[in-house]
């Protein structure tokens, strides 16, 4: 079945540092995918998507880039900031008749020190 | 727009009880899922439910079972509660159809003891 693998950290950065998450994914042909983040005590937010081969989805700074070769989707960012000490979780969707569900790897806990 | 709305927002019952979560979508959202966080498991799905039907069900016991309303509000149920049901169970809505992002209320914490 389908499978999102994403590294599990917990990752510890000093403020301005450079950031990435790896994500893998093993699925049927081409899924959307996507980065959503879970503040302390908060559901989940959507952070960036995409939805096809090469597509970079980007918010906030943040970015990840749909490669179909290596079927990853790493999160990138260039200069963290303290308020983005959060979960991250890399999430793709799968598609089952007229329904669809998220399947999402582990989450990588980012704590950003000032 | 209010945002999807999840009560009670912390819950705490015994093994063996019995406990039903409530989850208000986004105005004019009919697709409403369900998924359980635990720090073992991480995030799984447990339905999803659309027009009042649940069309998709995760891998999770017969425990666990939901409907949904006509004004599209969801509500899930476990009884028998064992000690490994503690967990967040968030709860996203769709407007219905394919390919639309979901929107996450903030959960339901439910604690076993």
């Amino acid at each position: 079945g389908n499978s999102v693998t994403q590294m599990e950290g917990p990752v510890t950065l000093s403020e301005e540092a450079f950031l990435t998450i790896n994500c893998t994914y093993t699925a049927t042909g081409y899924p959307s995918l996507f980065w959503y983040v879970q503040y302390p005590g908060e559901g989940l937010q959507l952070l960036l998507k995409a939805t096809k081969a090469d597509d970079k989805g980007s918010n906030k700074g943040f970015e990840a880039t749909y490669r179909k070769e290596t079927t990853s989707f790493h999160l990138e960012k260039g200069s963290v900031q303290v308020s983005d000490s959060a979960v991250y979780f890399c999430a793709l969707r799968q598609l089952q008749g007229g329904s669809e569900k998220l399947v999402f790897g582990k989450g990588t806990k980012l704590t950003v020190n000032p | 727009k209010a945002g999807v709305t999840q009560t009670p927002r912390y819950l705490i019952k015994t093994r063996g009880q019995q406990v039903t979560l409530s989850c208000s979508p986004i105005s004019g959202h009919r697709s409403v899922s369900w998924y359980q966080q635990t720090p073992g498991q991480g995030l799984q799905f447990l339905f999803e439910y659309f027009s009042e039907t649940q069309r998709n069900k995760g891998n999770f016991p017969g425990r666990f079972s939901g409907r949904q309303f006509s004004n599209s509000r969801s509500e899930m149920n476990v009884s028998t509660l064992e000690l490994g049901d503690s967990a967040l169970y968030l709860c996203a809505s769709r407007p219905g159809g394919q390919g639309v992002e979901a929107f996450f209320g903030q959960g339901t914490r439910l604690t076993v003891v």
